[in-house]
């Protein structure tokens, strides 16, 4: 069974520029999560999703940033414009309906770098 | 605000030796998780312990919780190389939603 799939692993952009990354859940999880890691300090919530739905975005820093998940299954992410400051680890994870955060599967981020 | 807070951050040992990570976090808890990651690659849960006394056991590795205390240990013992990763903690709340805090991660290297 694929695991949690995050596209690109890297990505380099200047400030300003429009960055998206995608995360593909494992099949069949409803929840989808993402986080992301800065400057090496601890790892912070993001969002989450139930199926297609927003259930709660209120770690999202401002509105530079946009996620979506047409259709329930793949979500992205995009930062526009990108400033300094959004340079980091951007982790996204999954979990059945019911298991909420008791069970969750992490993809392998993508490392985000604003020049 | 939930705080999380681990310590040490980084932390170099002598294969064969023992040593304990903590974890204190600021108020109440349902959760408490262990999570280990190795460069480049996604986090990979350890443990996941629910209750005031829960000690849980996977090789060299064991994770106790005191909920009274707010403190998490995750002791390493006799410890190998290949245990050379970050370890996070991390807790959740049913009043904060589906979400989990993390702390930031304690950098291991294990050196032969």
């Amino acid at each position: 069974e694929a695991g949690v799939t995050q596209f690109p692993s890297h990505s380099v952009i200047e400030k300003g520029q429009t960055v998206t990354l995608r995360c593909d859940p494992i099949s069949g999880h409803d929840n989808l999560y993402w986080y992301r890691r800065v400057m090496g300090k601890e790892i912070k919530f993001l969002l989450h999703f139930v199926k297609e739905s927003k259930q709660d975005e209120s770690g999202m820093p401002n509105n530079r940033f946009l996620a979506e998940r047409t259709g329930g299954t793949y979500s992205t992410l995009k930062v526009q414009p990108a400033e300094l400051e959004d340079s980091g680890v951007y982790f996204c994870a999954s979990s059945q309906m019911g298991q909420g955060v008791e069970k969750l599967f992490f993809g392998s981020g993508t490392q985000l770098s604003v020049l | 605000e939930l705080k999380v807070e681990q310590n040490p951050l980084f932390l170099s040992m002598q294969e064969g030796k023992n040593y304990t990570i903590y974890c204190n976090y600021s108020t109440t808890s349902d959760r408490l998780y262990w999570y280990r990651q190795d460069p480049g690659k996604s986090l990979e849960s350890l443990f996941v312990l629910l209750s005031n006394g829960a000690v849980k056991q996977e090789g060299r590795l064991m994770a106790s919780l005191d909920t009274k205390a707010r403190l998490s240990t995750l002791h390493i013992t006799a410890a190998v190389h290949d245990l050379s990763a970050t370890y996070f903690c991390a807790v959740d709340r049913e009043t904060s939603g589906s979400r989990l805090t993390f702390g930031e991660g304690t950098q291991l290297t294990v050196n032969p």
